[in-house]
């Protein structure tokens, strides 16, 4: 079945630091695949997204490229904010099982001013 | 525009009664999901309608979880005799038709604690 390996957390960083947050998949076929974002007190968001390979998503600062010969989307950012901080997930979906997104467990960032 | 809401916000029960949690999907969504988020994991799916029919049902742990959407538009889970493992944040998404490269729209979810 679909999986979704996320870099584990917590993650911690000063302000206008390098982010990187590793994401790696196993699917069937080639899936879509997602960053959703839940910031402190909120409900999960879209981030960013790419639907096939070698595609580039970016939001906010945020990048993340569709690497299928790596089954990667690891998500990046030049220089965080304190603003950044909350819990980033990981997730496809893929053509066989349209409905049924699988989300990686999460990875908390914490940005210090 | 309104977003996809959730009711009630928090849900406590005791283990063996029943629990019912609603979603209101965006407008004009067809497509609407549940998930389930224990704490420190990632949503995992439960049951996702296109329109009326549940057309993929295969994330339900076991016949106490039921889910409907009679109309196409609001949707029920229904939990019967619950238990304490039954304990986390329900949450609901909808789509505009469901396709594999959409964005799902999440609500704030249900938490639910089953003492």
């Amino acid at each position: 079945g679909n999986s979704v390996t996320q870099m584990e957390g917590p993650v911690t960083l000063s302000e206008e630091a390098f982010l990187t947050i590793n994401c790696t998949y196993t699917a069937t076929g080639y899936p879509s695949l997602f960053w959703y974002v839940q910031y402190p007190g909120e409900g999960l968001q879209l981030l960013l997204k790419a639907t096939k390979a070698d595609d580039k998503g970016s939001n906010k600062g945020f990048e993340a490229t569709y690497r299928k010969e790596t089954t990667s989307f690891h998500l990046e950012k030049g220089s965080v904010q304190v603003s950044d901080s909350a819990v980033y997930f990981c997730a496809l979906s893929d053509r066989t099982n349209a409905g049924k997104s699988t989300f990686g467990d999460g990875t908390t960032l914490t940005v210090k001013p | 525009g309104a977003g996809v809401s959730q009711t009630p916000s928090n849900k406590v029960t005791e283990k063996g009664k029943y629990v019912e949690l609603r979603c209101d999907p965006i407008s004009g969504h067809t497509a609407l999901y549940w998930y389930r988020q224990s704490l420190g994991q990632g949503p995992e799916f439960l049951i996702y309608f296109q329109g009326t029919g549940a057309a993929d049902d295969s994330g339900l742990p076991n016949d106490r979880f039921f889910a409907v959407r009679p109309e196409g538009s609001v949707s029920t889970l229904k939990i019967q005799r619950t238990e304490r493992g039954d304990s986390a944040v329900y949450l609901c998404a909808s789509s505009l038709r469901g396709g594999p490269g959409e964005t799902q729209y999440f609500g704030p979810g249900t938490r639910l604690l089953v003492l």
